[in-house]
């Protein structure tokens, strides 16, 4: 089955610059989509179609894709954004699967 | 202002059924795939189902198909997910998700607060 590939943790430091990947083989194919899950509370999405932000969405979040690789930006990191985060895709097979990476858990301090 | 309401969870043996209910809000529900997407206790998050907006088409995660089935009343604006022969593998919050479009771009923009189930003797 299609698997998403992303890093456990990150950690940074106030004001850096915070880099989350993805990995999937389809993701030449498909778009990567990202959200962000607060303790206790349902996924926002941040991300979507690879780099389109919707509205509501600090600009310091910027997402990309190249090759099978999907990253999640984070400029300026605050302690606000300390939290966690998904991908998300579907396989290029035509099966019709919704496949979220691991989650990554960002530390920001 | 758009809402997605889940409930229907609880407590239920092995082996048993539940149904869970979405309640929407705030926009043209029979315009929009609607999906579930579930989330054990402290683990990710992982897609059960689709439907699309005229429910004409469903796809299941593997580890649901045969066992649950989503199901759309377009009418009361609802959205539900019948779950048999639950495993205590089944036990997780599940949340509805609003598909952008009639179920095709196959992600989630809005989502609900979800509903706990818990699946045990």
């Amino acid at each position: 089955s299609y698997e998403l590939t992303q890093p456990p943790s990150v950690s940074v430091s106030p004001g850096q610059t915070a880099r989350i990947t993805c990995s999937g083989d389809a993701l030449p194919k498909k778009y990567a989509y990202w959200y962000q899950q607060k303790s206790g509370q349902a996924p926002v999405l941040v991300i979507y179609e690879d780099s389109k932000r919707p509205s509501g969405i600090p600009e310091r979040f910027s997402g990309s894709s190249s090759g099978t690789m999907a990253t999640l930006t984070i400029s300026g990191a605050q302690v606000g954004d300390e939290t966690d985060y998904y991908c998300y895709s579907t396989d290029s097979s035509g099966n019709h699967r919704g496949v979220f990476g691991g989650g990554t858990k960002l530390t920001v301090l | 202002q758009m809402q997605l309401v889940e409930s229907g969870g609880g407590v239920v043996q092995p082996g048993r059924s539940l149904r869970l209910s979405c309640a929407a809000s705030g926009f043209t529900f029979n315009s929009y795939g609607m999906h579930w997407v579930r989330q054990a206790p402290g683990k990710g998050l992982e897609w059960v189902a689709v439907i699309w907006n005229d429910g004409s088409k469903k796809y299941y995660a593997d580890s649901v198909k045969g066992r649950f089935t989503i199901s759309r009343d377009n009418s009361k604006n609802m959205l539900y997910l019948q779950m048999n022969s639950l495993r205590a593998e089944d036990t997780a919050v599940y949340y509805c998700g609003r598909d952008p479009c009639g179920g095709d771009c196959f992600w989630f923009d809005y989502w609900g607060q979800g509903t706990l189930v818990t699946v045990s003797s």
